[in-house]
């Protein structure tokens, strides 16, 4: 399979957890792009990597929140002791670098804060 | 702030007739538009797109029009199907920076059989 995929598919937690997702983009696709979308809003942007490096964050992206692509390749998003405003849909997406316009989203990890 | 907006959030329409959705923006720094879909539980899917040196771009029965003076575009689609059922999103980038896309709101489009 050549998409973009995230893990898990959906999360459920409890106020104060902490939670961690992963997204897998397409293969030697160099630019890795988090954004958040809440109910009846469009996705907005996060944070994104070009290889390994955070180049860029929202201001959206509170202390609360930590992405990492070690490697290039697969990254995550952690979000610290949640709160029930966190709960959205968090979608991955990919590009390579010189085709930015072509962004490809993974169907998303859906989090639940109760 | 929202920078891009689509004030319709529904659009119903006969199978086999035109869609078209809407779709301002405000910042005239923004210079690539697109058109995503998506459907329940999946993410969204790109549909067409535009360079601001344009003001059309066709691909089979999606076209995209472009009105930089009144910072609006739009998306038609004919003739609609059913199988065009979904939330369209409108997003814009400027090509300097993280080229990150910013969304509109979405309109879902309901195609009636």
């Amino acid at each position: 399979d050549t998409g973009v995929s995230q893990d898990p598919r959906h999360k459920i937690t409890k106020r104060g957890q902490n939670v961690t997702f992963r997204c897998d983009p397409i293969s030697e696709h160099n630019r890795l792009y988090w954004y958040r979308q809440t109910l009846g809003q469009g996705p907005e942007f996060l944070t994104y990597f070009q290889n390994e490096a955070q180049l860029e964050k929202s201001r959206l992206l509170s202390d609360r929140f930590s992405a990492e692509r070690p490697k290039g390749s697969f990254s995550t998003l952690e979000i610290q002791r949640t709160e029930q405003g966190d709960s959205a849909m968090y979608l991955c997406a990919s590009s390579f670098r010189g085709r930015d316009n072509e962004q490809f989203f993974g169907p998303g990890t859906r989090l639940t804060v109760l | 702030d929202q920078q891009v907006k689509q004030n319709s959030p529904s659009l119903s329409v006969q199978e086999g007739r035109i869609s078209i959705l809407n779709c301002d923006y405000t910042n005239s720094m923004f210079d690539y538009f697109l058109w995503y879909k998506k459907y329940p539980a999946e993410g969204p899917t790109f549909l067409i797109s535009i360079s601001s040196i344009k003001d059309k771009n066709e691909d089979g029965r999606f076209t995209v029009f472009l009105n930089k003076s009144a910072k609006h575009l739009s998306l038609h689609i004919v003739p609609s199907q059913p199988g065009d059922s979904a939330v369209y999103f409108c997003a814009a980038q400027t090509q300097t920076g993280a080229n990150n896309l910013f969304f509109g709101t979405g309109t879902r489009l309901t195609v009636i059989p």
